[in-house]
């Protein structure tokens, strides 16, 4: 079976400070990883995904398969990065439909 | 281009009666599958589709059906609706390969009374 745990339900900050969202999965096999965002009243929206290797809106997720972890990391917060973000694994013993995690909402204080 | 499209946006339905969240998509995505999303829960897998004419189960499965008679449309239905069915419902389309981008919906808020 495949999971993905988000270990934080609220993570709190101030503008400037550096953020790191947690998520470890659960996978034998070598799975897709993504980060989802959803501003308030907003749907969600893809924020990066492993494979890209890119960096979207200063933020940057790194695969590391020894601890299984794909941790979402910022320098410094903003305040419009406050949201609810989730983590997601796609595999194909899942038919590549994502599992995500129960989210960590972001709140950066001015 | 309209996406993921859910309809209504809000219901409340007392207990016992039944009704079809609505999902239709423009992109000709082979994927589609129906998520709930609950406080602390994060999001839920109910039901999903590969392709037309083909569905499958999710981790929540239990009080939902679904069909999917065209690529575009993939309508949830709640037989007997009951109060555990409250929950904020998200629809989401995709490519059929492993590193695609999921669209959603924007949302239908139940809630059953």
């Amino acid at each position: 079976a495949q999971r993905v745990t988000q270990p934080e339900k609220l993570l709190s900050v101030f503008k400037g400070a550096p953020v790191e969202l947690k998520c470890n999965y659960s996978y034998s096999g070598s799975p897709e990883l993504f980060w989802y965002v959803q501003y308030s009243r907003q749907r969600l929206q893809l924020l990066l995904r492993h494979i890209s290797r890119e960096s979207i809106k200063g933020f940057t997720a790194d695969l590391n398969k020894g601890e299984t972890s794909f941790h979402l990391k910022k320098p410094f917060a903003q305040e419009e990065d406050s949201a609810m973000y989730y983590c997601a694994l796609s595999t194909s013993g899942g038919s590549y439909i994502p599992t995500f995690g129960r989210g960590t909402s972001l709140i950066v204080h001015p | 281009n309209a996406g993921v499209t859910q309809t209504p946006k809000f219901q409340v339905l007392k207990t016992g009666q039944s009704m079809t969240l609505q999902c239709a998509q423009d992109m000709n995505h082979e994927y589609m599958s129906w998520y709930r999303q609950d406080p602390g829960m994060g999001l839920r897998l109910i039901h999903y589709s590969v392709g037309a004419g083909i569905t499958d189960q999710g981790e929540v499965p239990n009080g939902y059906n679904v069909s999917r008679s065209t690529t575009e449309d993939f309508p949830l239905r709640l037989l007997s609706a009951a109060p555990s069915q409250t929950s904020v419902y998200f629809c989401a389309s995709s490519w059929d390969s492993k590193n695609t981008e999921a669209f959603f919906g924007q949302g239908t808020r139940l809630t059953v009374v």
